[in-house]
């Protein structure tokens, strides 16, 4: 059965910090990577990660995926309370199909 | 552009009764999905139309339920008769036809509780 696992499942930094959300995964016929931060209501697009070994950025969020070992990483660094949310990975099968999602990351962060 | 939305946000209803969501894509997306989290767990894909065809509907957990998209504009995802195990956040997402197809947009989900 397919599967997205994310790790630390919750975690509170203090603002300024730098915090690396993981995930791995396991997804027949992988495509691509996404994740997504949900703080009240909708899930919003962060990245969608298709390449091996490239970097993507956004401001302070930037990810990269490594196909060979299964795993992608998000990176915030110099975190804001309002970076706070639940950060969702999710795994992409070939076309349009439907997403594997993990339980997500909760990340607090405290002024 | 005006994002996914979802109707209503929180149902409240008994066990036994019925209820239906529903879900505007985006407009132009014919890819329209339906996901579910259940407390604790993962959000789990339900069905996939395409247009008004369902593509997948591989996630949908018993024959209570039920989802059209008629038309292949909004979509409806009924419950009924709901059980307290169906208790959860109903999202729908949207996503293009073409390159960018992956990238599916999310709606704020409708919060189901049975009682």
């Amino acid at each position: 059965e397919d599967k997205v696992v994310q790790s630390p499942l919750s975690l509170v930094v203090h603002e300024g910090d730098t915090v690396t959300l993981n995930c791995s995964y396991e997804v027949t016929n992988f495509r691509s990577l996404l994740w997504y931060k949900q703080e009240k209501k909708a899930p919003t697009f962060l990245f969608m990660l298709t390449s091996s070994g490239i970097e993507k950025k956004s401001g302070r969020l930037s990810s990269i995926l490594d196909k060979k070992e299964l795993f992608s990483i998000l990176n915030i660094t110099a975190t804001q309370t309002g970076d706070s949310a639940v950060y969702l990975c999710a795994g992409g099968v070939s076309g349009n199909t439907p997403l594997v999602f993990g339980k997500g990351t909760r990340l607090s962060v405290i002024a | 552009e005006a994002g996914v939305t979802q109707f209503p946000s929180h149902s409240v209803i008994e066990k036994g009764q019925t209820v239906t969501l529903r879900c505007d894509p985006i407009s132009g997306h014919d890819n329209l999905y339906w996901y579910r989290r259940v407390m604790g767990k993962e959000i789990k894909f339900l069905l996939h139309f395409v247009k008004e065809s369902k593509q997948d509907e591989s996630g949908m957990p018993n024959n209570r339920f039920l989802a059209e998209r008629t038309g292949g504009t909004y979509s409806t995802l009924k419950v009924q008769p709901a059980e307290l195990e169906d208790s959860g956040v109903y999202f729908c997402a949207s996503s293009q036809e073409g390159g960018a197809a992956d990238t599916q947009y999310f709606g704020p989900g409708t919060r189901l509780t049975v009682l």
